[in-house]
């Protein structure tokens, strides 16, 4: 079975501009977190979406946003980029199943800001 | 909130030694807890996880972590360490319920092996 695939895995933009990340989930899986890695803050919980729904996000800014489609491909947007966006971004697949579920995480993409 | 806490941020051993990561995790119930490894430039895979049951779980790549509930802590183990080890290990505690989907990590802890 094929893992989580992020697309693109690197990506330069500059201040000001926008940006569409994109993550396919393991097949099967239903839900998909982004996580958001730098190396001053580490690990952060961005937003998690199932079903098309947004169930749970974390303490980000409203320029962080995402969707998830029917087939559960979910994207993550940034606009109006800062310097401080620069970082790699990994999207997380589950099935979800139970009281919680494993998350399977993709490669990644990194996010450069100039 | 939930918290966890690696504290070691470096940790460095000889080939064929042994291994013990700390963790320790801040949580009111019983916690689901893993640990992930990442080596340079990629995602993170996962190596074992605990979410009831045994206390002792084995994971992939011949890691094992031992929960301990009156320590609030989850250490990572290996009895001896391969040169392919060396990567970043992050240990996590999910909570399930309102926060399904999501995990909180540690700051992780960087491991060198020394041939």
């Amino acid at each position: 079975k094929a893992g989580v695939t992020q697309t693109p895995r690197y990506l330069i933009k500059t201040r000001g501009q926008q940006v569409t990340l994109s993550c396919s989930p393991i097949s099967g899986h239903r839900s998909v977190s982004w996580y958001q890695q730098t190396p001053g803050q580490g690990l952060q919980f961005l937003f998690e979406y199932f079903s098309e729904t947004q169930r749970n996000k974390g303490n980000f800014p409203g320029r962080f946003s995402g969707r998830q489609f029917s087939n559960s491909r979910s994207e993550m947007n940034v606009s109006t980029l800062e310097l401080g966006d620069s970082a790699l971004y990994l999207c997380a697949s589950s099935v979800p199943s139970g009281a919680t579920d494993t998350q399977y995480f993709g490669p990644g993409t990194r996010l450069t800001v100039l | 909130a939930q918290s966890v806490t690696q504290p070691d941020i470096h940790i460095t051993v000889s080939e064929g030694a042994s291994l013990e990561l700390r963790c320790n995790y801040s949580y009111g119930a019983t916690p689901y807890l893993f640990w992930y490894v990442q080596s340079p430039g990629q995602g993170l895979q996962l190596l074992l996880k605990y979410f009831s049951g045994d206390t002792l779980v084995q994971g992939i790549k011949g890691f094992e972590a031992e929960f301990k509930r009156s320590q609030s802590s989850f250490n990572l183990r290996k009895p001896s360490v391969h040169w392919s080890d060396a990567a970043e290990y992050f240990c996590a505690v999910g909570t399930g319920g309102t926060s399904y989907g999501k995990l909180t990590f540690g700051q992780g802890t960087i491991l060198t092996v020394h041939p």
